[in-house]
């Protein structure tokens, strides 16, 4: 079946410094893959997202490139703020006409002035 | 603006009442889903409904009901079989089968006492 994995956290990091969150997934044939924030006591929202291989997703500086050959969708960004701290969630759609997108476990950032 | 609308964003019910969480869109979105979160879990599907009158099963409907009966409308009703309902509910929909995304509600926090 289908999984994402994702780095655990907590992750705590100053203002400004660089991130990175680890991303793998299983999937049969050719996933969509996306990554999501979730704030404090609401719901998701789609922060980015790639289709197929090589293609970049980016979106308010954060950016993920879709690896066929190492099975990964790693966020990036270079200098974070405050206002970043949230849960980040990985997930992949397998395939057209899936209608069931599989999340990771969620890894909460931190980020301290 | 367009979005999906969960009520309540808290709800308390004793144990072994059925309670029935609201999810409304206005995204003339064909595909609604239900998620169940909770800490350290990630996001677990329990219903999904491609097109009015019709809903599946996700990896956790035990103890959970739904209906469509309209497109703008996809209810979640936890019943007194759940062994564990305490958790947060998430609603979400997608234009079709998700590749663009999903929207979210902004939850409804279910305590059970």
């Amino acid at each position: 079946g289908n999984s994402v994995t994702q780095m655990e956290g907590p992750v705590t990091l100053s203002e400004e410094a660089f991130l990175t969150i680890n991303c793998t997934y299983t999937a049969t044939g050719y996933p969509s893959l996306f990554w999501y924030v979730q704030y404090p006591g609401e719901g998701l929202q789609l922060l980015l997202k790639a289709t197929k291989a090589d293609d970049k997703g980016s979106n308010k500086g954060f950016e993920a490139t879709y690896r066929k050959e190492t099975t990964s969708f790693h966020l990036e960004k270079g200098s974070v703020q405050v206002s970043d701290s949230a849960v980040y969630f990985c997930a992949l759609l397998s395939g057209a006409g899936s209608y069931q997108l599989t999340f990771g476990k969620g890894t909460k950032l931190s980020v301290i002035p | 603006d367009g979005g999906i609308t969960q009520s309540p964003k808290y709800l308390f019910r004793k144990e072994g009442q059925n309670v029935t969480l609201s999810c409304e869109q206005n995204l003339n979105h064909d595909a609604m889903y239900w998620y169940r979160q909770d800490p350290g879990q990630g996001l677990r599907l329990i219903y999904y409904s491609q097109i009015v009158n019709d809903f599946q099963k996700g990896d956790i409907a035990e103890g959970y009901s739904v209906s469509r009966e309209k497109k703008e409308s996809f209810p979640l009703t936890v019943t007194s079989a759940q062994k564990n309902p305490t958790a947060f509910y998430l609603c979400a929909s997608s234009i079709d089968g998700g590749g663009d995304g999903y929207t979210f509600g902004s939850g409804t926090r279910l305590t059970v006492v």
